[in-house]
């Protein structure tokens, strides 16, 4: 089974600084997907940015981009510009690309609090 | 464009009481339907998934179940609950391949008194 490790429960950031929250997983997998939501305290999951484990390229979305290194097994979320807007849990998350397993669910880390210091 | 609704919002429930969960999705056919539960603290945990109307997966044996009587609608029910079943729970749905977005509803919190 796969598995999502995030070592940091809780991080900070000064306004307008950079970022980077740590994620592990741990699969047998050669196909995958690999996801940062948020969750701010709304509770509204929302994705951030999503990367395709075939592709070598890292991800970007605007101020955040990840660093996607396969043979490590490691994902992290770089948060460029720090908003207070981007103060919330950030969760890592794997899906299988098993197009027989029927499903996508996804497994989730135990997330990561982001506080943004003004 | 797709809807997601989730509800009620918060709900306190006295052990031994039933529960009922409703999710219901617009705008979209035959998509896979989840529940998760957040435990304070905790990620979030795969309850159900449901890939078509009638078929249940359930992840994690417990006190919940689960029941897809329309397309796009995922109901989450218990029938005594206990004090373990507090936490938060989240609907989500998407369609299409495993690199698509998964949408989430904003959620029920649950406490069992």
């Amino acid at each position: 089974a796969q598995t999502v490790t995030q070592s940091q429960p809780e991080m900070s950031v000064q306004e307008a600084e950079t970022v980077t929250l740590s994620c592990t997983y741990d699969t047998s997998e050669s196909d995958y997907y690999l996801f940062w939501y948020k969750q701010p305290p709304s509770r509204q999951m929302i994705l951030v940015i999503r990367q395709e484990a075939y592709k070598q390229q890292n991800a970007t979305e605007n101020r955040f981009s990840v660093n996607f290194q396969k043979a490590a097994k490691s994902f992290s979320l770089k948060i460029s510009d720090s908003q207070l807007g981007d103060a919330a849990m950030y969760f890592c998350a794997y899906r299988s690309g098993d197009t027989l397993a029927g499903s996508y669910q996804l497994t989730f880390g135990k997330g990561t609090k982001l506080s943004v210091i003004p | 464009s797709q809807t997601i609704h989730q509800w009620p919002a918060t709900l306190v429930q006295p052990v031994g009481s039933p529960l009922s969960l409703e999710c219901t999705v617009e705008g979209t056919s035959n998509p896979n339907l989840y529940w998760y539960r957040q435990a304070a603290g905790r990620g979030l945990q795969l309850l159900f998934y449901s890939v078509g109307i009638g078929q249940i997966s359930s992840e994690v044996p417990q006190n919940l179940s689960a029941s897809r009587p329309q397309d796009r609608q995922f109901i989450l029910s218990s029938k005594k609950l206990l004090l373990s079943d507090s936490g938060f729970y989240l609907c989500a749905w998407n369609v299409g391949g495993a690199n698509t977005e998964a949408f989430f509803g904003q959620g029920t919190r649950l406490t069992v008194v």
